[in-house]
């Protein structure tokens, strides 16, 4: 049974770019969050998504977006990107009802 | 909200020594508890979890006793591995809708 996946691994932007990852939740999960995890630091909650729509939101700017597909797979997209915006972005997904979220390898992202 | 505090990393410790790491938590309601693993260049893994008080959790090794009277959380192992150098996270969780809280997780480097 595949665990969390998400893609690409690794990314290189540019100032100014706009970038979209993504993440496929493990079998049986619908509800998708996702982490920001810059060097050093914990990771630090961005959003999730349930039912195709923004449940919750952490402290980040709008220019952080993202999106939930019917088959509960989700994007990050992220525009006008700055070098304070490299890091690491974990998806993480859960089951219905449960407690506790399984997380994917995530995708790092620098920004030049 | 819901915060956590584990002990200033890095920790450093020679192969079979016994491990502690400290974290206390601060939450509304009555949390799951939750320690992470994140093996370098990974994304996280979960070691262990509570869901209630003196609840024991345990897995390769590692133990940690869910204590709602001092609000604490710490993970022990008897005997480190090499292979157990990583960094840890702590994390309550309120509900199954909430996010996940991380500190900024302990760095443990065992050397043989």
């Amino acid at each position: 049974d595949a665990g969390v996946t998400q893609s690409p691994t690794h990314l290189i932007k540019t100032r100014g770019q706009q970038v979209t990852l993504r993440c496929s939740p493990k079998s049986g999960h619908d509800t998708v969050s996702w982490y920001q995890q810059a060097l050093g630091q914990g990771p630090q909650f961005i959003f999730q998504y349930y039912e195709e729509e923004e449940r919750q939101r952490g402290n980040f700017p709008d220019r952080f977006s993202g999106h939930q597909f019917p088959n509960y797979s989700s994007e990050l997209n992220v525009n006008a990107l700055l070098l304070g915006d490299s890091a690491l972005y974990l998806c993480a997904s859960s089951p219905p009802g449960a407690r506790g979220y399984t997380f994917g390898s995530g995708t790092r992202l620098t920004v030049v | 909200g819901d915060s956590v505090t584990q002990m200033e990393g890095p920790v450093t410790l020679s192969e079979e020594a016994f491990l502690t790491i400290n974290c206390t938590y601060t939450a509304t309601g009555y949390p799951s508890l939750f320690w992470y693993v994140q093996y370098p260049g990974e994304g996280l893994q979960l070691l262990l979890k509570a869901t209630k008080a003196d609840d024991k959790g345990s897995n390769k090794g590692f133990e940690a006793t869910y204590r709602k009277e001092t609000t604490s959380f710490h993970l022990e192992k008897g005997s480190v591995q090499v292979s157990d150098s990583a960094v840890y996270f702590c994390a309550p969780l309120n509900s199954g809708n909430t996010p996940l809280v991380f500190g900024k997780g302990t760095r443990l480097s065992v050397i043989a």
